[in-house]
């Protein structure tokens, strides 16, 4: 298997405000990582993939500007939700991966509230 | 058509009994074959992956492909109240360079003690 961190595990923030969640692959090299939201008894939604040291790749209808991924190196990618607003709210997850690696291991999640 | 079907149940059952969960799927190009477990408000747990058709087992659980007609399994025998959770399974596709994973709606359980 692989491990894969997620912090913070939890935020409340106010609307407008900006939010930062990390995600790390404790014990392999992820060349790619991934950005999933899911809301309440529904499947995960792909958000975006990125790959270390290029751009995120934006899964239709996400909004680029909104949610900005960097993935500045093999371990560590960050999802920054901007000025973020009450319909943000939502349980995040990242996972994570390598081309040695034929699936994605998943971090625990971030749930975020907007108030 | 959905890329893969999974009923969502919810499934509900005493404990010990043998849980069959399955999903359907589209494309035969698919190559890699997934569950995973979700505990409600913690991120998925892959359980079993597998990418040929025929039977892997791993302790009380058994994954199942039959590639000839499209259609995914997985079985708990002895089941326990700690095997209740959402199962999901998955598919591996290409997009461009990056594997990306298409999703099942998840089943629900319940193991009833």
């Amino acid at each position: 298997g692989a491990v894969v961190s997620q912090h913070p595990s939890w935020v409340i923030c106010k609307s407008g405000t900006s939010v930062k969640i990390e995600c790390r692959s404790l014990d392999f090299q992820a060349t790619t990582m991934f950005w999933y939201r899911q809301f309440p008894k529904q499947s995960l939604m792909l958000m975006a993939t990125s790959n270390e040291g290029s751009k995120a790749t934006y899964e239709q209808g996400v909004e680029k500007d909104k949610f900005l991924i960097n993935h500045a190196s093999l371990t560590l990618s960050t999802l920054t939700v901007t000025s973020a607003h009450p319909e943000d709210s939502s349980f995040y997850i990242c996972s994570a991966s390598s081309l040695a690696k034929e699936t994605q291991y998943f971090g625990p999640g971030t749930r975020l509230l907007v108030l | 058509q959905k890329e893969v079907e999974q009923d969502p149940g919810p499934l509900s059952v005493p404990e010990g009994a043998i849980v069959s969960l399955n999903c359907t799927y589209s494309n035969s190009a698919f190559q890699y074959f997934m569950w995973y477990r979700q505990y409600s408000r913690k991120g998925p747990e892959l359980l079993m992956y597998t990418y040929s058709s025929g039977n892997k087992e791993d302790g009380r659980f058994t994954a199942q492909v039959d590639k000839s007609s499209k259609y995914i399994s997985l079985f708990i025998r002895d089941s326990q109240p700690s095997d209740s959770a959402t199962y999901l399974c998955a598919v591996t596709t290409y997009a461009g360079n990056n594997r990306k994973l298409i999703w099942g709606l998840g089943t629900s359980l319940a193991v009833n003690p």
